[in-house]
């Protein structure tokens, strides 16, 4: 059974510049959240979604907005990059019974930002 | 709010000897406590996790962690480490009051194993 899957691995933007990073959960998992793993830093938390609903959120910008789609794969869009939005962008997803089992995280995305 | 210190940034312990990383953790009610374990590029891999019972939790890879309600402490211990243990450790409490499901991250204890 695949895992948690995230596209692209990496890329480079610049500032200025629009990103959208994509996110596919394990089969049969309807939450997705996304963090945020900046160098030398544990994972900050950004969005999640259950159901294609937003059910919550962290102290990030406006910038950051997130989608979840009817098969339950996400999307999440930053817009106007900074330099400090560089970073591994963590994706992961819970299965029903939510927190309790933890979360599978994907490899994630690494963006730099230039 | 809830937040997580992990007090050790870098460990360097010897193969074969023991292994105890710490977690500190804030939270206002009985908190879902998790370790995870992420190698250099990589997601994180969950190693173990707490929610109620048997303060002492088994996890994967020979992993246990003991819950301590009256120190607020959640340290993640390895009776012999191994070189393949070499990674960053991250400890994580889990939000279920707002129902949002996020979890809050330490900043992490990098592990290096001597030969």
């Amino acid at each position: 059974d695949a895992g948690v899957t995230q596209s692209p691995t990496h890329l480079i933007k610049t500032r200025g510049q629009q990103v959208t990073l994509r996110c596919s959960p394990i089969s049969g998992h309807k939450s997705v959240s996304w963090y945020q793993q900046v160098l030398g830093q544990g994972p900050q938390f950004i969005f999640q979604y259950y159901e294609k609903e937003e059910r919550g959120r962290g102290n990030f910008p406006d910038r950051f907005s997130a989608r979840q789609f009817p098969n339950y794969s996400s999307e999440l869009n930053v817009n106007a990059l900074l330099l400090g939005d560089s970073a591994l962008y963590l994706c992961a997803s819970s299965s029903p019974t939510g927190l309790r089992d933890g979360y599978t995280f994907g490899s994630g995305t690494r963006l730099t930002v230039v | 709010a809830q937040s997580v210190t992990q007090p050790d940034i870098h460990i360097t312990v010897s193969e074969g000897a023991s292994l105890e990383l710490r977690c500190n953790y804030s939270y206002g009610a009985t908190p879902y406590l998790f370790w995870y374990v992420q190698s250099p590029g990589q997601g994180l891999q969950l190693l173990l996790k707490y929610f109620s019972g048997d303060t002492l939790v088994q996890g994967i890879k020979g992993f246990e962690a003991e819950f301590k309600r009256s120190q607020s402490s959640f340290n993640l211990r390895k009776p012999s480490v191994h070189w393949s243990d070499a990674a960053e450790y991250f400890c994580a409490v889990g939000d279920l009051n707002t129902n949002a499901g996020k979890s809050t991250f330490g900043d992490g204890t990098t592990l290096t194993v001597k030969p």
